[in-house]
């Protein structure tokens, strides 16, 4: 099926641990960034990318790190895991500014630092 | 980049039309409003976007004013299945920012 697809869906880290969270889409978007979104929080945006190796920072880039080496992948990495990164980090891409439907977002990946 | 203030929570009953508010003052010329909504803790869900004119969908329809400084999106016969956290949002340099949104409680 189309769509936005992350991996995994849950993960326990322990602090200073480091780990890849993956996203891949299958519809040939150009832009495609990473949120995360804490408890009774809004979405906050870490790292955007528009294409194929071009990226650039969000709202809360620290301690995360991203490339964008084929259209299709955006993988978002944590560097050493602290508790303060414990959260709901969700994928999201789109075709283009303006276009239909705007961003599709994947189903999240629920990561806990302990 | 717009910076978008919703109200937190709102209530409507079930079958009559939610009027959802967004103020976005600082929006540029170029800059699309979007909306959202997140069930749960889903990822969030497409509904409506548009630039200066107002649009409509099968989902909703979107009011933007003429100052383009804010807009409504409103569910003409809202269900309990509406019930949900809205986003309003825009994109202009960079990518949809999101505030903390309206909790819509539709109620039977």
């Amino acid at each position: 099926n189309a769509g936005v697809t992350q991996t995994p869906k849950f993960q326990v880290l322990k602090t200073g641990q480091s780990m890849t969270l993956q996203c891949a889409q299958d519809m040939n978007h150009e832009y495609m960034s990473w949120y995360r979104q804490d408890p009774g929080m809004g979405l906050r945006l870490i790292h955007y990318s528009v294409g194929a190796g071009i990226t650039d920072q969000g709202e809360v880039p620290n301690g995360y790190n991203v490339s964008r080496s084929t259209t299709e992948d955006f993988p978002l990495r944590l560097l050493s895991a602290a508790p303060s990164q414990t959260s709901v980090y969700f994928c999201a891409s789109s075709r283009a500014r303006g276009q239909s439907y705007g961003y599709t977002f994947g189903s999240g990946t629920r990561l806990t630092v302990v | 980049d717009a910076k978008t203030t919703q109200p937190p929570s709102m209530d409507c009953a079930e079958g009559r039309a939610a009027n959802l508010p967004c103020n976005h003052s600082t929006i540029s010329g170029n800059e699309y409003v979007y909306w959202y909504r997140q069930i749960h803790s889903q990822g969030p869900q497409y509904i409506i976007h548009g630039l200066k004119n107002n649009e409509t969908n099968e989902m909703a329809s979107l009011i933007i004013t003429e100052d383009r400084k804010s807009s409504t999106l409103i569910l003409p016969h809202a269900t309990l299945r509406d019930t949900a956290v809205y986003y309003c949002t825009g994109w202009g340099n960079t990518p949809l920012v999101f505030g903390k949104g309206t909790r819509l409680s539709v109620i039977a």
